[in-house]
């Protein structure tokens, strides 16, 4: 079945440790994202790559990064993790920028 | 005023019920709307997807968009436990905007 996988489901770091969350998927979509979702929230857009255009959203801090080597593939880069930034993070890929997305089932990400 | 609204609840009701979430929206532009089912430390699931207004029905699942009104809908049919979850409502125009998401309980 075409979807989205993310890699892992949970990670734990240490504050100011550098992680890398990874995000694949084989539904060969142009549009790949990446949202934070914090407890009873909704999620929220952190920055999306359309092909390899890489698109920040205004109010990102610049702790994130994300690469995608290829069209399967994109990462997030958070360079010094604050205890603010323990949530869940998931990922999502859409044909464009207008149409549904699909989800992966989350990386829960701990910051000790 | 937000993008998109929607009543975050909590809604609690009996098996059986029917359900009914909305969102409304101030964008006059979105043209692509959908409802997503989140259940607890998962990702969201696509459950409905309509273009324009109009009415869709999947099995229990009846998704519903008044453009006119900048207002949409999700009825659920004879409520189950397993449709106990979080729904959010996202819309989309050049932009992609989610609801806050409304925390549905069916009660056994």
């Amino acid at each position: 079945d075409a979807m989205v996988i993310q890699n892992p489901r949970y990670q734990v770091t240490q504050f100011g440790k550098p992680v890398t969350l990874s995000c694949s998927q084989t539904l060969n979509h142009n549009v790949m994202y990446w949202y934070q979702q914090k407890s009873s929230q909704a999620p929220k857009l952190l920055f999306h790559y359309y092909d390899k255009d890489f698109n920040n959203e205004a109010d990102t801090p610049d702790n994130f990064q994300s690469r995608r080597p290829n069209t399967s593939f994109c990462f997030l880069d958070i360079r010094s993790p604050g205890l603010g930034d323990a949530a869940m993070y998931l990922c999502a890929t859409s044909r464009g920028t207008t149409y549904e997305q699909y989800f992966g089932p989350g990386t829960r990400l701990t910051v000790t | 005023q937000k993008e998109v609204e929607q009543d975050p609840g909590p809604l609690s009701v009996p098996e059986g019920a029917i359900v009914s979430l909305n969102c409304t929206y101030s964008n006059s532009a979105f043209q692509y709307f959908m409802w997503y089912r989140q259940y607890s430390r998962k990702g969201p699931e696509l459950l409905m997807y309509t273009y324009s207004s109009g009415n869709k029905e999947d099995g229990r699942f009846t998704a519903q968009v008044d453009k006119s009104s900048k207002y949409i809908s999700l009825f659920i049919r004879d409520s189950q436990p397993s449709d106990s979850a979080t729904y959010l409502c996202a819309m989309s125009g050049n932009q992609f905007y989610f609801g806050t998401g409304t925390s549905l309980t069916v009660i056994p």
